[in-house]
C-alpha cells in the first residue's frame, strides 16, 4: 500500500515571500508524483508532476517540485508568492504499473498568502 | 475541449434520500474516476472506468453506492439511501490511458449535503 504525508496542514506566508510545501510518500514500488490546487469551491487543477527523468520539475504559475528518491520526498516550491496563490495544494502519487492508475494523496496544505 | 463538467453542482437532500450525480468527462478520455474529498482532507479514490467497464472498486463504496458508465462517456453516481456521512465533494475525473501513465483532468465537483 502508498500514503502520502503532507507534513504542514496551514502556511501562512506574506506576498513576494518564498514558499515551500513538503510531501513525502511510502510506497513499497515506483511511484509517479504529482501536485494538484485547489481553489475554493472548485476542483483539482494539475500543478506539475515527474515521470521520470531530471528530478526538477517545472509546473504552471511558477511552480516547481524536486523529485528526492533516497528521501521519498517531493516538495513544491515558489520563489516569491502573489496573493492569488491563496489555496490548498495536494501532493499525490500513483504506482507505476498498478492496475487503473489511481490516485492517492495526501491531506493537503492550506496556503494563505497575506499583503 | 470543455473540460470535465459535473451536474449539479450542489445537492442537499434529506436523509434516507436518493441521489444521482452526473460526469461528463472530456471527449477523447476513456478512463473515467470518482473520488470522495471529505471537509479538511484529500481526495479518496471510489471508483474508475476504463471504456464502460467499471473496474475497480474501492472498500469506501458501500453497497449503497453504485456507478454506471452505460456507452463510455458520461458516468452517473447514484447512492441510495443517503447518511449524513455521505456529506463531502464528489470528484470526477477523466483520462487517457497511455504505457506509461495517464494525467487525470478534474471537475469542479458535485457538493453533498444530507441533513
Amino acid at each position: 500500500a502508498q500514503s502520502v504525508t503532507q507534513l504542514d496542514s496551514q502556511v501562512p506566508v506574506f506576498e513576494e515571500a518564498p514558499v515551500e510545501l513538503r510531501c513525502n510518500y511510502s510506497s513499497s514500488v515506483s511511484v509517479y508524483l504529482f501536485w494538484y490546487v485547489q481553489y475554493p469551491n472548485q476542483g483539482l487543477q494539475l500543478l506539475l508532476k515527474y515521470l521520470s527523468g531530471s528530478t526538477l520539475v517545472k509546473g504552471i504559475n511558477g511552480f516547481e517540485a524536486e523529485f528526492n528518491k533516497s528521501q521519498t520526498s517531493f516538495h513544491l516550491r515558489k520563489p516569491s508568492v502573489h496573493i492569488s496563490d491563496t489555496a490548498e495544494y495536494f501532493c499525490a502519487v500513483i504506482m507505476i504499473k498498478a492496475a487503473g492508475n489511481k490516485l492517492t494523496f495526501g491531506g493537503g496544505t492550506r496556503v494563505l498568502v497575506k499583503p | 475541449d470543455t473540460g470535465v463538467s459535473q451536474n449539479p453542482r450542489h445537492k442537499i437532500t434529506k436523509r434516507g434520500q436518493n441521489v444521482t450525480f452526473r460526469c461528463d468527462p472530456i471527449s477523447e478520455h476513456n478512463r473515467l474516476y470518482w473520488y470522495r474529498q471529505t471537509l479538511g482532507q484529500g481526495p479518496e479514490f471510489l471508483t474508475y472506468f476504463q471504456n464502460e467497464a467499471q473496474l475497480e472498486k474501492s472498500r469506501l463504496l458501500s453497497d449503497r453506492f453504485s456507478a454506471e458508465r452505460p456507452k463510455g462517456s458520461f458516468s452517473t453516481l447514484e447512492i441510495q439511501r443517503t447518511e449524513q456521512g455521505d456529506s463531502a465533494m464528489y470528484l470526477c475525473a477523466s483520462s487517457f490511458s497511455s504505457p506509461s501513465t495517464d494525467t487525470q483532468y478534474f471537475g469542479p465537483g458535485t457538493r453533498l449535503t444530507v441533513l
